[in-house]
């Protein structure tokens, strides 16, 4: 069956300019959550939804990040005015279930880069 | 802050050997898994074990959990070119409904 989605692959912007990441879970899950990864680092959890909730908007780095989910399935994560430190891979994971318990399906991500 | 982290952070081996990586973390767990990543794309999942399991295996894989500790490792044995990869782990908080994960091992299997 079809994966975690995420498009664009890559995306080139300039400083100051808003993007936006889109994320396509897999059919039924109810758990979706956004990680950022820089070159060579581990993940840093950004966000988490349960259906179209966001219970946990813990990691956000900034006031500029911001995140939705609709109809319990695509998920957007905006960057307003981006910068520099922005510049990552934004993963996108989904899961039948919002607890620990349960394996977290990825997608291929999307390189960000800000110039 | 960071709760789970990997050591060593890079480990170059021969094809055919074994490779051990090993997590520490800080707080209580209801579980650990470990995730593998490929040319920094997306993780894929390799092996789940509960705080009340001490040891599981997948195929070439084991996986060690020692509560007292913090601990857990990953042992791939009879490694192959195509392990060359990213290992992450990635725990809970007791409650928590959401993974942290470490920065990594990266294995390189040399042939």
């Amino acid at each position: 069956g079809a994966g975690v989605s995420q498009s664009p692959s890559n995306k080139v912007t300039e400083k100051g300019k808003d993007v936006e990441l889109r994320c396509d879970p897999i059919s039924g899950h109810t758990a979706l959550y956004w990680y950022r990864q820089s070159l060579g680092q581990g993940l840093e959890f950004l966000i988490y939804f349960q259906g179209n909730s966001a219970p946990d908007k813990s990691g956000l780095p900034s006031d500029r990040f911001s995140a939705e989910r609709t109809g319990g399935s695509v998920s957007t994560l905006t960057i307003q005015r981006t910068q520099q430190e922005d510049s990552a891979v934004y993963l996108c994971a989904s899961s039948s279930q919002t607890s620990s318990f349960y394996e977290q399906y990825f997608g291929p991500g999307t390189r960000l880069t800000v110039t | 802050s960071q709760q789970g982290e990997e050591d060593p952070q890079a480990l170059s081996i021969q094809e055919g050997e074994n490779a051990t990586m090993n997590c520490s973390y800080k707080t209580s767990i209801n579980n650990l898994q470990w995730y593998r990543q490929n040319s920094g794309r997306g993780l894929v999942h390799l092996i789940l074990i509960r705080s009340n399991e001490r040891e599981k295996h997948s195929g070439r894989l084991r996986v060690t959990l020692d509560t007292s500790k913090k601990s857990s490792s990953l042992l791939i044995t009879a490694s192959r070119a195509a392990d060359t990869a990213s290992y992450f782990c990635a725990t809970d908080a007791q409650g928590a409904q959401k993974l942290v994960f470490g920065q990594g091992t990266r294995l390189t299997i040399n042939p």
